[in-house]
């Protein structure tokens, strides 16, 4: 049975302050993703990391894959408010479509 | 505007009593899924399917059923719902399973709750 995990499951950090999110994966997948969930609502793709080594940066967020490791990461640069959110990885599994997600991170940024 | 959209979005309902909650896509997408989301527990998948008349179980199928007669359209189906049912269910599609990427669009979910 897949497993993802995700470390923290609860971060509280200071706006400006720089932090990393992890994200375990028991199996070998070549594919991992990134969502957003903000309270209240639906899920929003951040990233999608195809190959080992793959690093994508958008704004203050970086993800990294190390399908080796079955680590993937996701780095907070200067935290702002704005990225309070709870943020999920996800792999896909043997078929090509069915996936598992982590249990998610909630992060809230203190002013 | 390319969304996919659920419909109801709040439900109360008993126990035993048959529901549908519809999902529709307007992406010419051939990949749709469904998931719940429960606290503690991230998101499971129940169903997916690749396309028209193909579907298939996800992690956590039982009490659950699905149909894909249309492309743009996967409802879920409780034929008696149970409250272990109560949760918050998101749909799902993306363009297509043979690209590499399965980059999945939201619906924007159905709180069910069943007493």
């Amino acid at each position: 049975e897949l497993k993802v995990e995700q470390n923290p499951l609860f971060l509280s950090m200071q706006e400006g302050k720089n932090y990393t999110i992890y994200c375990n994966y028991s199996t070998t997948s070549d594919r991992l993703y990134w969502y957003r969930q903000d309270p209240g609502k639906s899920l929003e793709s951040l990233f999608v990391l195809l190959s080992n080594g793959a690093v994508k940066q958008e704004g203050r967020l970086m993800a990294s894959l190390d399908t080796k490791a079955r680590l993937s990461t996701l780095h907070i640069t200067a935290a702002v408010h704005d990225l309070s959110a709870t943020y999920f990885c996800a792999v896909d599994y043997l078929q090509p479509s069915q996936f598992y997600f982590g249990t998610g991170t909630s992060l809230t940024v203190i002013p | 505007e390319a969304q996919v959209t659920q419909n109801p979005r709040y439900l109360i309902t008993v126990t035993g009593k048959k529901l549908t909650v519809t999902c529709s896509q307007n992406m010419n997408h051939e990949y749709m899924s469904w998931y719940r989301q429960d606290p503690g527990l991230g998101l499971r998948q129940i169903y997916y399917s690749m396309n028209v008349e193909v579907t298939d179980k996800g992690d956590v199928p039982e009490g659950y059923k699905v149909s894909r007669k249309e492309k743009r359209n996967f409802p879920l189906i409780l034929e008696s719902p149970s409250p272990n049912q109560t949760s918050l269910y998101f749909c799902a599609s993306s363009l297509s399973w043979q690209l590499s990427s399965y980059e999945q669009y939201f619906g924007p979910g159905t709180r069910l709750t069943v007493t």
